[in-house]
């Protein structure tokens, strides 16, 4: 069976600040992906990020860094000088070895309070 | 970018009634849809897969005769919730895949009173 951790409950943080979001996974599958998504008050999920297993690149995109480790099976999600604007629910996802076409399976979230 | 919508964003009703929520790629099609619940300060949950043409997949636990899933085309889910109650009120998404793309849909809220 699949799981992701995310251990961090909730997260507050001062403007400015960097903050490491983690995000743990377990999968038997040898091909699967791995996603970010945002979800602010209003509800909606904002994808960030979607990395496949093979690909152990870290990236950055912006503020926003991502550290794949796939030998702690870990997915862990940096923002540099946070803003007001970060705050949010952060989910990370796993889906299954069709790739992305297929149902993920969520983390609990991490909530990020960022304030001035 | 590709595009889901759901319709309605958000719905009350009464307890005992039935409620409609659609999920619509636009400028897609998708032969196989999912359904996400997800309680106040929760997780998202997947609660069945909707297919073209033929019987949706429910997860372990989710009711199949009480979350009825109508994919009558390649370009719309629908998911009833009969017979709502208050413990149905969550916040139901849908998403649907495209190539090796996954878009998902705006989120319903449902309040039952």
């Amino acid at each position: 069976a699949q799981k992701v951790t995310q251990a961090q409950t909730e997260i507050s943080v001062v403007e400015k600040e960097d903050v490491t979001l983690d995000c743990v996974y377990e999968t038997r599958d040898t091909t699967y992906y791995l996603f970010w998504y945002k979800q602010p008050p209003s509800g909606e999920l904002v994808f960030l990020i979607r990395r496949n297993s093979f690909d152990e690149q870290n990236e950055i995109s912006g503020r926003y860094s991502w550290n794949f480790q796939k030998s702690t099976s870990s997915f862990n999600f940096t923002i540099t000088a946070s803003q007001v604007v970060d705050s949010a629910v952060y989910f990370c996802a796993l889906s299954g070895p069709r790739g992305t076409a297929s149902k993920l399976t969520f983390g609990t979230g991490t909530r990020l309070q960022v304030t001035l | 970018g590709a595009v889901v919508s759901q319709h309605p964003s958000r719905v009350i009703c009464k307890s005992g009634t039935s409620v409609k929520i659609e999920c619509r790629s636009l400028d897609f099609q998708a032969t196989t849809m999912f359904w996400y619940r997800q309680f106040p300060k929760q997780s998202l949950m997947l609660m069945a897969t909707s297919n073209e043409g033929s019987k949706a997949t429910y997860e372990q636990g989710v009711e199949k005769d009480k979350f009825l899933i109508n994919h009558a085309s390649l370009t719309l889910s629908t998911l009833t919730v009969t017979s709502a109650h208050p413990e149905d009120s969550s916040f139901y998404i849908c998403s649907a895949p495209q190539g090796a793309e996954l878009f998902f849909g705006e989120g319903s809220r449902l309040t039952v009173l």
